[in-house]
């Protein structure tokens, strides 16, 4: 049984591109969350994805979007980008009514 | 606002020994409490969870203490090995929707 996936591992992108990544959730499961990663920070959370509408969202400006398919995978698309942009983006997958979200081993996005 | 934090950047301690990572949080209407260890270059993975009806429970090697009077919770950890060296971070959903909050983490490095 396959854990979250994401794709790709690494990116690097310049200043004022736009970049999606992407995130397959473990099987069984139909929530995706994405958090974002300073380095030496904890997870910020993005936004939460159901029923391919977003349910809830931090404090992220419009510049990042999302987006979930009906095989409940789900990208992350962000426009813009500034250098603050780096960092590592996780996709974390849970049930509905569970408890516990199961974390990808992230995108470590690079901006320069 | 809410926040989960925790006491230490860094915990630096013997193999073999055990291991106690602290966490306080804000919210007192919190009822329900992750521990995560992130290994260098993985995402977050889940150790143990506590609700706040119960005041310990107990994993593999692992023990997972909640104050509710003073809304702090740690996280020991018995006969601390190598493979233990990670960071740490205690999680708290958000309301009911499993946005978690995670507090900044503590570095675990064990000594051989």
């Amino acid at each position: 049984d396959a854990g979250v996936t994401q794709s790709p591992t690494h990116l690097i992108k310049t200043r004022g591109q736009q970049v999606t990544l992407r995130c397959s959730p473990k099987s069984g499961h139909d929530t995706v969350s994405w958090y974002q990663q300073a380095l030496g920070q904890g997870p910020q959370f993005i936004f939460q994805y159901y029923e391919e509408e977003e349910r809830q969202r931090g404090n992220f400006p419009d510049r990042f979007s999302g987006h979930q398919f009906p095989n409940y995978s789900s990208e992350l698309n962000v426009n813009a980008l500034l250098l603050g942009d780096s960092a590592l983006y996780l996709c974390a997958s849970s049930r509905l009514a569970g408890s516990e979200q199961y974390f990808g081993p992230g995108t470590r996005l690079t901006v320069t | 606002g809410e926040s989960v934090g925790l006491h230490l950047p860094t915990l630096s301690v013997q193999e073999g020994d055990n291991s106690i990572i602290n966490c306080a949080y804000s919210n007192s209407a919190s009822d329900y409490f992750i521990w995560y260890k992130q290994e260098s270059g993985k995402g977050p993975q889940f150790i143990i969870d506590i609700r706040s009806n119960m005041d310990k429970r107990q994993g593999q090697r692992v023990t997972v203490l909640l104050n509710k009077t003073v809304k702090h919770l740690s996280l020991q950890i018995a006969a601390t090995q190598p493979g233990d060296s990670a960071v740490y971070f205690c999680a708290a959903p958000r309301d009911s929707s499993y946005k978690l909050i995670f507090g900044s983490g503590t570095r675990l490095l064990v000594r051989p």
